[in-house]
């Protein structure tokens, strides 16, 4: 079973500040995911990837598979960025049954961004 | 917003009795999926589809069960509902076994 590792588990910062978010995985994987939960409870995806870079308006994925580490960039961060943060990855499964469509997920990070 | 509905949003029933959760979809969308979500663990995967009537479970299946008779209906079912089965459900549905997941908006069940 893959174990994901999110860190901090708790972030606070103010308006304007530069956010990073890490994920640690133990095991090969085919794919990562970062969510985003509202305080409202919905859950959003942000990115699927499983190499490099991607970017989304302030936001930014990174992925090593080496390292078997990913981080979430906030830029420019705003209140409205306030959420939970999910990383979620999908193993590499022994053979290509149903079973390998399954996700582990971390166990979020919260952000709080103060005006 | 992909087009995904769960249905009650809020449900308070007693330890023992029945209880049966839905999730709709109108993307046509091939997998959907039943998660829990409880305070201390990450979202954890009780059962999921691949198709009408393909079914499968997941890490937390003990006690539930689920059907799929149509494309866009997924039923989660506690045949018997017990406090620990207190939790927030989440539905998902996806393209394929590779792509993106979405998520529906939802369930709180309170088993008292």
């Amino acid at each position: 079973k893959n174990e994901v590792e999110q860190s901090p588990q708790n972030l606070t910062a103010q308006e304007g500040e530069f956010i990073t978010i890490n994920c640690s995985y133990s095991v090969g994987i085919s794919a990562l995911h970062w969510l985003q939960q509202h305080p409202g409870g919905g859950i959003v995806s942000l990115f699927m990837l499983s190499s490099g870079k991607k970017k989304h308006g302030r936001l930014i994925a990174t992925i090593n598979i080496q390292e078997k580490h990913s981080s979430l960039h906030i830029t420019a961060s705003h209140p409205r960025d306030s959420a939970v943060y999910i990383c979620a990855v999908r193993s590499l499964g022994r053979d290509s049954g149903a079973g390998s469509y399954q996700l582990t997920f971390g166990k979020g990070t919260k952000l709080s961004v103060i005006p | 917003d992909a087009g995904i509905t769960q249905s009650p949003r809020h449900k308070v029933t007693e330890t023992g009795t029945p209880v049966t959760l839905r999730c709709h979809q109108t993307e046509n969308h091939r997998y959907m999926y039943w998660y829990r979500q409880d305070p201390g663990h990450g979202l954890r995967l009780i059962h999921y589809s691949y198709g009408v009537k393909d079914t499968d479970k997941g890490e937390v299946s003990d006690g539930y069960s689920v059907s799929r008779s149509k494309t866009e209906d997924f039923l989660l079912t506690l045949e018997s509902a017990t406090s620990s089965q207190t939790s927030v459900y989440f539905c998902a549905i996806s393209g394929s076994f590779s792509s993106e997941q979405y998520f529906g908006p939802g369930t709180r069940l309170t088993v008292t």
